[in-house]
């Protein structure tokens, strides 16, 4: 079965400053799709970023970029020039190799407090 | 376009009872997933339809079943409720084709307590 960990229960960061949230996955498929999502209080989850695994360069939106090291199996979400409202859960999910659906699997989800 | 709802947001039930959860996609998505999310389990798969017919489904027990409409509207309904039931359930339409096919947008839950 697919798995997705992320080690980082909970992360601070300092307003402004950039932060690496971890993500590993495990797969034995060379064709599978990797996504971040954050997650605030309110429970709504927002996608942030996608990553195909035959992409070749690290995708990147705004002010995320998804540091994508296939080799290792990791997909680890930069955010740059963090904000007050980034404070959230973050999330890192797959979906399964060969997967015409929308059947995610998804990691344990890390804490982010942004600090003023 | 309007997000994807989700009705009821609350819910409180008592063991052995059942519910019915709705969901509504956003226009033109024809993709609804569902998802149960729990302290201790985290956010699991339960099921996915498109068109009306379902695509794929998690590991749950048979308990849980859903359903989707012609409209694309889906319904997730949990019979003989047990304490371990509580949890927020997200649902999550997809387009499926187009620059944006690649994601799923949620709803904002719906938290059932089953007491």
């Amino acid at each position: 079965a697919q798995k997705i960990t992320q080690t980082q229960p909970g992360m601070f960061v300092q307003e402004k400053e950039a932060v690496t949230l971890d993500c590993t996955y495990d797969t034995s498929d060379p064709s599978y799709g990797l996504f971040w999502y954050k997650q605030p209080s309110s429970g709504e989850m927002i996608f942030l970023i996608y990553q195909g695994s035959y992409d070749q360069q690290n995708a990147t939106e705004g002010r995320y970029s998804l540091n994508f090291q296939k080799a290792r199996k990791s997909a680890n979400l930069v955010i740059s020039a963090s904000q007050l409202g980034d404070s959230a859960m973050y999330f890192c999910a797959m979906r399964p190799p060969g997967s015409t659906g929308n059947q995610f699997y998804f990691g344990t989800g890390t804490s982010l407090t942004v600090i003023p | 376009k309007a997000g994807v709802t989700q009705t009821p947001r609350y819910l409180i039930k008592t063991r052995g009872q059942q519910v019915t959860l709705s969901c509504s996609p956003i226009s033109g998505h024809r993709s609804v997933s569902w998802y149960q999310q729990t302290p201790g389990q985290g956010l699991q798969f339960l099921f996915e339809y498109f068109s009306e017919t379902q695509r794929n489904k998690g590991n749950f027990p048979g308990r849980f079943s859903g359903r989707q409409f012609s409209n694309s509207r889906s319904e997730m309904n949990v019979s003989t409720l047990e304490l371990g039931d509580s949890a927020l359930y997200l649902c999550a339409s997809s387009p499926f084709t187009g620059p944006r096919r690649n994601e799923q947008f949620f709803g904002p839950g719906t938290r059932l307590t089953v007491l």
